[in-house]
């Protein structure tokens, strides 16, 4: 168990709706970062928040949009989904700074857009 | 900006055979290197890292692997498989300098099929 929990598990929804994927992060860790796992593109970094800012984007489209709350949890907003849009979603967890040594992955959001 | 490439997509090996599964990476700045296992429905497990010091770090179940800075790879290696190591391995490098933030990039990942 890495201590981050992402819910739900699964998700099944139908294109043009709109789903928000949950990951909370290992106690005492600031950062989350969000990753996209599809076929055809692999695994493919989204964004990154720290303390409730966001710290960098990668390849994350319009449509997609992330926030840190307070408490540290983070949500990632998909919306008008489209067929293409089903693939895992992760997050991962991380102490910050030159220090930081490894991100602690969750189980993953699969998501599957009919 | 960082690149990982794995160059096999697929590797069969018999059972209790030796397996090396290779990666290269390309970067301006150091970088950690990661190897990551996915086994079937399951998230992102680390085997084992390289942060500093010794070339040749090893890492959980039976796992090692030896960084390269000359040739730039991160090799993996097992002397023995089991049939519970198939499953779909990732190389991963980390910046250790940017604007605050320390994503991992990916390899395309390395299927390893063990044979009985």
């Amino acid at each position: 168990d890495s201590g981050v929990t992402q819910t739900p598990k699964h998700l099944i929804t139908a294109t043009g709706q709109r789903v928000t994927l949950r990951c909370s992060p290992r106690s005492g860790d600031l950062s989350v970062y969000w990753y996209q796992q599809s076929l055809d593109q692999g695994l493919q970094f989204l964004i990154h928040y720290y303390n409730g800012e966001e710290r960098a984007k990668g390849n994350i489209l319009e449509r997609f949009s992330a926030q840190q709350f307070p408490d540290l949890h983070s949500e990632l907003n998909l919306s008008s989904l489209e067929l293409g849009d089903s693939a895992l979603y992760f997050c991962a967890s991380s102490v910050e700074g030159q220090g930081a040594t490894e991100a602690f992955f969750g189980q993953g959001t699969r998501l599957t857009v009919v | 900006a960082q690149s990982v490439t794995q160059l096999d997509s697929q590797v069969p090996v018999f059972e209790e055979a030796p397996v090396e599964l290779r990666c290269n990476y390309s970067s301006s700045v150091s970088v950690y290197l990661f190897w990551y296992v996915q086994y079937p429905n399951q998230g992102l497990q680390l085997l084992l890292k390289y942060l500093s010091g010794s070339t040749l770090v090893k890492g959980i179940n039976g796992f090692e692997a030896e960084f390269n800075k000359s040739q730039t790879s991160f090799h993996l290696r097992k002397p023995s498989v089991h049939i519970s190591d198939t499953a779909e391995y990732f190389c991963a490098v980390r910046a250790l300098s940017g604007a605050g933030s320390y994503q991992l990039t990916f390899g395309k990942g390395t299927k390893l099929s063990v044979i009985p």
